[in-house]
Formats: C-alpha cells, sequence, structure tokens
C-alpha cells in the first residue's frame, strides 16, 4: 500500500495570510507513460463529506476558489491557499490514485490565528 | 451535477452485516465507476471499493474477504455489504463518484455497530 503522511497535523494562519499543507507519500505517484501525478486534495468541513479541491496533483476542479493551488511531483506534494479566508477553516486531505488500495493522508486542521 | 445519497440502518450488532444503498439522482450510473468510503470518527477517510457500471469490482484488501457492492441499473443505485462486523467498523460511510479522485460525494451516514 502507498502511505501517505502529511505536515503539519494542525496549522494556525491569520486571516490574508498564506497557508502551506504539505504531502508526502511512500513511493512515487507520478505515472511516467503520461507524466501525470496520481494525487488529488480534499476539504472537509465538520459534518459534512470532503470536497474535491484539486485532482493531477494541480488541476484545479470548477468552482475552487483560484487561492487554492496544489504543486509537486513524485512523492512530495503541497497545497497552498494564497490569502486565507474564514471559511477555509477546515481539515484537508490527501489522496493518491496510482494504485489501489487507494489511500487519503491523515489529514491538516487550518485554523485561524 | 449528480447527487447522491445513501440510505440504510444506523445501528448494527456485532457479527451481522452491515447494508448500505446509495441512489444516483440528476444523472446515470451508467459509463462511470462508483466509490464507498468510510470515515471512522476523528480519523481520515478509508477508501473501502469500487463498482464499475458493468459490475466490475475493486476492493480494499484489508476489507475484501467481508466486502460485497453491487449495482442495481434499473434502480440507479449502488450498494454496500460488510459482513461480520465490529466496534472497528462503526464509521461514517459515504457513497461517491469515480474510482480514482471522489466527486462528488453523498452527505453520508453515521453506522454504529453496538448490541
Amino acid at each position: 500500500d502507498i502511505v501517505m503522511t502529511q505536515s503539519p497535523d494542525s496549522l494556525a494562519v491569520s486571516l490574508g495570510e498564506r497557508a502551506t499543507i504539505n504531502c508526502k507519500s511512500s513511493q512515487s505517484v507520478l505515472y511516467s507513460s503520461n507524466n501525470k501525478n496520481y494525487l488529488a486534495w480534499y476539504q472537509q468541513k465538520p459534518g459534512q463529506p470532503p470536497k474535491l479541491l484539486i485532482y493531477w496533483a494541480s488541476t484545479r476542479e470548477s468552482g475552487v476558489p483560484d487561492r487554492f493551488s496544489g504543486s509537486g511531483s513524485g512523492t512530495d506534494f503541497t497545497l497552498t491557499i494564497s490569502s486565507l479566508q474564514a471559511e477555509d477553516v477546515a481539515v484537508y486531505y490527501c489522496q493518491q490514485y496510482y494504485n489501489t488500495p487507494i489511500t487519503f493522508g491523515p489529514g491538516t486542521r487550518l485554523e485561524i490565528k | 451535477q449528480v447527487q447522491l445519497q445513501e440510505s440504510g440502518p444506523g445501528l448494527v450488532k456485532p457479527s451481522e452485516t452491515l447494508s448500505l444503498s446509495c441512489t444516483v439522482s440528476s444523472g446515470s450510473i451508467n459509463n462511470n465507476h462508483w466509490s464507498w468510503i468510510r470515515q471512522p470518527p476523528g480519523k481520515g477517510p478509508e477508501w473501502i471499493g469500487y463498482i464499475s457500471h458493468s459490475g466490475y469490482t475493486n476492493y480494499n484488501p484489508s476489507l475484501e474477504r467481508r466486502v460485497t457492492i453491487s449495482v442495481d441499473m434499473s434502480k440507479n443505485q449502488f450498494s454496500l455489504n460488510l459482513s461480520s462486523v465490529t466496534a472497528a467498523d462503526t464509521a461514517v460511510y459515504f457513497c461517491a463518484k469515480r474510482g480514482d479522485w471522489f466527486d462528488p460525494w453523498g452527505p453520508g451516514t453515521l453506522v454504529t455497530v453496538s448490541s
């Protein structure tokens, strides 16, 4: 199984400031034949299902604000929120779909400082 | 945008079988993969498995001996059966579209395993 880890476990950022969440996979999720990274990011608010933010490591889902961006390749990935808004308070998960079993990271809790 | 809704008992006794259904609305169950994912209280999501519209399944090896996912095209539904449940199976169970990334998700249903 591909093990996903995230850092930090929790993060407090001031409104309007940048938030950076890291995700690492235990093996590469880059498929060489199409040069795509099989990694997605989700946002989960209390009592709600996870919401897809990004897939292919950097492709923003339709309707997701452009302050959210994904980067990285191979085994190391980053989700960046360029200017934190109050509604961004949530837990964020990365997920690999390079192979099965599909696996998620443990989550990073983002709060307002 | 397709919408999903889970349904089934919220309480299951240990050693019994957990059975849930997911109804797909505002869209067809054809030509897609459909997944089950669960999330124990306070923990991250765990992928259970997926089924294609043609009935091909892929399960998490950690649950494979106990899991069956099936599809009913006539009802635009797919279902999850998890046998021999224990307290460790207590979780919010979600259904979702796709078998790579997941979007959209149903709202989820809490299933508690307790006597």
